[in-house]
């Protein structure tokens, strides 16, 4: 079993709409969270830290939920630039930043 | 704009040659990361290094493979021999690792490699 596991999709969103996805992790000491975003052929981008108690940033919100260990991601109101796939990413118990990524959500926003 | 960066960008080679790829991380970062992407297998963590001393290495083939840290603007990920199975998307990433958990990993471009 993977530690970070996400639904691969793609989630077919029309422009405009909302889009939600988790990911799993099954390390329950896992000390932090993170959605990464990867553009096609690009290097990944941290989108958003994710907070015990859940944050937003603009039109994403992330959402943790230690009891059940999953994370979220909703997108609000999607434009055609946030077609991308979204990394659920975790940091285990070493503080030094060692991360475990998810292998990804592929989210294509339509016209 | 402080960037990671990272050459060659794309590398074809043949079965058996040496490979080197090479990382600056950003200036004052002192944490640095090899990643490789592949489609069946996702981002996996090669190697880490943390003020120049390597800190885990496991996730790498040693047979074949090397990481090393010459001096803070460097990090070399060396394969030799190479093999078709080698061909992914090589990232370096650098941080400035706070003893936090909350560490942002700034990536470079990636070095594309295929191995014939």
């Amino acid at each position: 079993r993977k530690e970070v596991e996400q639904d691969p999709g793609p989630f077919n969103v029309p422009e405009g709409a909302t889009v939600a996805f988790n990911c799993t992790y099954s390390n329950s000491a896992s000390q932090s969270f993170f959605w990464y975003r990867q553009d096609c052929r690009k290097e990944p981008k941290l989108l958003m830290s994710v907070y015990s108690s859940g944050n937003e940033d603009g039109r994403f919100t992330a959402q943790l939920n230690r009891a059940s260990q999953y994370i979220s991601l909703l997108i609000r109101d999607s434009k055609l630039s946030d077609s991308a796939t979204y990394l659920c990413v975790v940091n285990l118990t070493d503080s030094w930043g060692k991360l475990q990524f998810g292998a990804g959500t592929q989210v294509v926003v339509t016209p | 704009d402080a960037r990671v960066t990272q050459t060659p960008r794309h590398k074809v080679t043949e079965m058996g040659q040496e490979v080197t790829m090479r990382c600056q991380p950003i200036l004052g970062h002192n944490t640095v990361f090899w990643y490789r992407q592949t489609m069946m297998q996702g981002l996996e963590l090669l190697a880490y290094f943390r003020n120049r001393a390597p800190l885990d290495d496991s996730g790498m083939p040693k047979d074949r493979f090397s990481a090393e840290m010459p001096d803070a603007t460097l990090a070399t990920l060396k394969i030799q021999p190479s093999e078709p199975r080698d061909s992914a998307v090589y990232f370096c990433a650098s941080g400035l690792g706070s003893g936090g958990p909350y560490n942002e990993q700034f990536f470079g471009p990636g070095t594309r490699l295929t191995v014939l």
